[in-house]
């Protein structure tokens, strides 16, 4: 069956601007977290859903970054007013159900370029 | 608060050697502990997991085993392939219902053949 699906796979904008990054998580997979991976802070968590209940999103880094999920199934990660410390891969990972024993299925990231 | 320390990178290695990549952690409760691969240019796939102490997890002929009293996983391969060159994460998610998993940075294998 298909994985977890992002667009844009790559993604160059200047500072300032605002970006939508989309994740489609595994179909049936009620858990999705987004991650960022950047030089020399490694993988960061950003925002986890769980079905339709509230996200934990404590890992946001600012106001500027906001995170939807439609319908339980497709998540939208909104970065409002760019800034070049936003260079990074954003990662995005679903899994069946939340809990411990649950590997996480990774997509293959939207590589997002600040001018 | 939870952490994942590795090995700083890049390892090197010649096809056949055997590798070691070394994880430490730090948790407040007791942790689900998880290898990550990334392969070039692809995204991340969990290579093996072990869920409690003395667990060992397994997959591709690597191997570890959570080790609570030194609150290690190191990563253990007998003999490395080119095919194995990647980067490597280790990574643990806590007990508290839901599995946000914390990363150490990665450590890169580079197998010459």
């Amino acid at each position: 069956g298909a994985g977890v699906s992002q667009s844009p796979s790559n993604k160059v904008t200047e500072k300032g601007k605002d970006v939508e990054l989309r994740c489609d998580p595994i179909s049936g997979h009620t858990a999705l977290y987004w991650y960022r991976q950047s030089l020399g802070q490694g993988l960061e968590f950003l925002i986890y859903f769980q079905g339709n209940s509230a996200p934990d999103k404590s890992g946001l880094p600012s106001d500027r970054f906001s995170a939807e999920r439609t319908g339980g199934s497709v998540s939208t990660l909104t970065i409002q007013r760019t800034q070049q410390e936003d260079s990074a891969v954003y990662l995005c990972a679903s899994s069946p159900q939340a809990g411990d024993n649950q590997p996480q299925h990774f997509g293959d990231g939207t590589r997002l370029s600040i001018l | 608060g939870d952490s994942v320390t590795q090995m700083e990178g890049p390892v090197t290695l010649s096809e056949e050697a055997f590798l070691t990549i070394n994880c430490t952690y730090t948790a407040t409760g007791y942790p689900s502990l998880f290898w990550y691969v990334q392969y070039p240019g692809e995204g991340l796939q969990l290579l093996l997991k072990a869920t409690k102490a003395d667990d060992k997890g397994s997959n591709k002929g690597f191997e570890a085993t959570y080790r609570k009293e030194t609150t290690s996983f190191h990563l253990e391969k007998g003999s490395v392939q080119v095919s194995d060159s990647a980067v490597y994460f280790c990574a643990l998610s806590e007990t508290r219902g839901y599995s946000t998993l914390t990363f150490g940075k990665g450590t890169m294998l580079l197998v010459s053949p």
